[in-house]
């Protein structure tokens, strides 16, 4: 079975653009989180969508937003690219929430952004 | 501060050797807790739930304290393969999980 996909997996955009980061979540799965890694830190919340409703949103400006798809997928979207938002985006799918039981998000494999 | 601290090592042990770390977390309403190991660059994976009365998944033994807000990771017999980066991870409701920085062990032949 394919785990979380997450595409493209590297890019380059330059301060002042926009970029789209795509996910696919594992299949049966509803909830798509999204964190932002950055070099020597551990992943930060961004955002979780479960059913298509955004759930939860992390201390992010504006700039970021997200949205999920009848399949389940996902879409975020960075606008106005600044040099602190080169980092690794990672997609993690869950069944539904983050339970208090499990607690078990699988993660893809991200997305590395590189902002020049 | 921080929600979830850790000592980020890196914590550079020779094969068979015992290793143990902790973090401390922020809010006492947290209510679950996590060991998360990620590789290097590669993405973070579950290695085990932390309950109030201690759990062991083989060589692995995890302890909460909710009274001082820490948890801590023990790893008996290491081996190469445990080299890693292991993420220290608090949620306090349905929809995110606040991760530590990490800390690094090296295991050495």
């Amino acid at each position: 079975d394919a785990g979380v996909t997450q595409s493209p997996t590297h890019l380059i955009k330059t301060r002042g653009q926009h970029v789209t980061l795509r996910c696919s979540p594992i299949s049966g799965h509803k909830s798509v989180s999204w964190y932002q890694q950055v070099l020597g830190q551990g992943p930060q919340f961004i955002f979780q969508y479960y059913e298509k409703e955004e759930r939860g949103r992390g201390n992010f400006p504006d700039r970021f937003s997200a949205r999920q798809f009848p399949n389940y997928s996902s879409e975020l979207n960075v606008n106005a690219l600044l040099l602190g938002d080169s980092a690794l985006y990672l997609c993690a799918s869950s069944l539904i929430g983050v339970s208090t039981n499990t607690g078990e998000l699988f993660f893809g494999e991200g997305s590395r952004l590189t902002v020049l | 501060r921080k929600e979830v601290e850790q000592d980020p090592g890196p914590f550079n042990v020779p094969e068979g050797a015992t290793v143990a770390f902790n973090c401390t977390y922020s809010n006492s309403a947290s209510q679950s807790f996590f060991w998360y190991r990620q590789d290097c660059r590669k993405e973070p994976k579950l290695l085990m739930s932390v309950y109030s009365s201690g759990n062991e998944d083989g060589r692995f033994t995890a302890q909460l304290n909710r009274a001082s807000q820490y948890i801590s990771l023990l790893i008996r017999d290491s081996k190469l393969s445990d080299s890693a980066t292991y993420l220290c991870v608090v949620g306090y409701n349905d929809y995110k999980l606040s991760f530590g920085a990490g800390t690094t062990v090296t295991v050495r032949a």
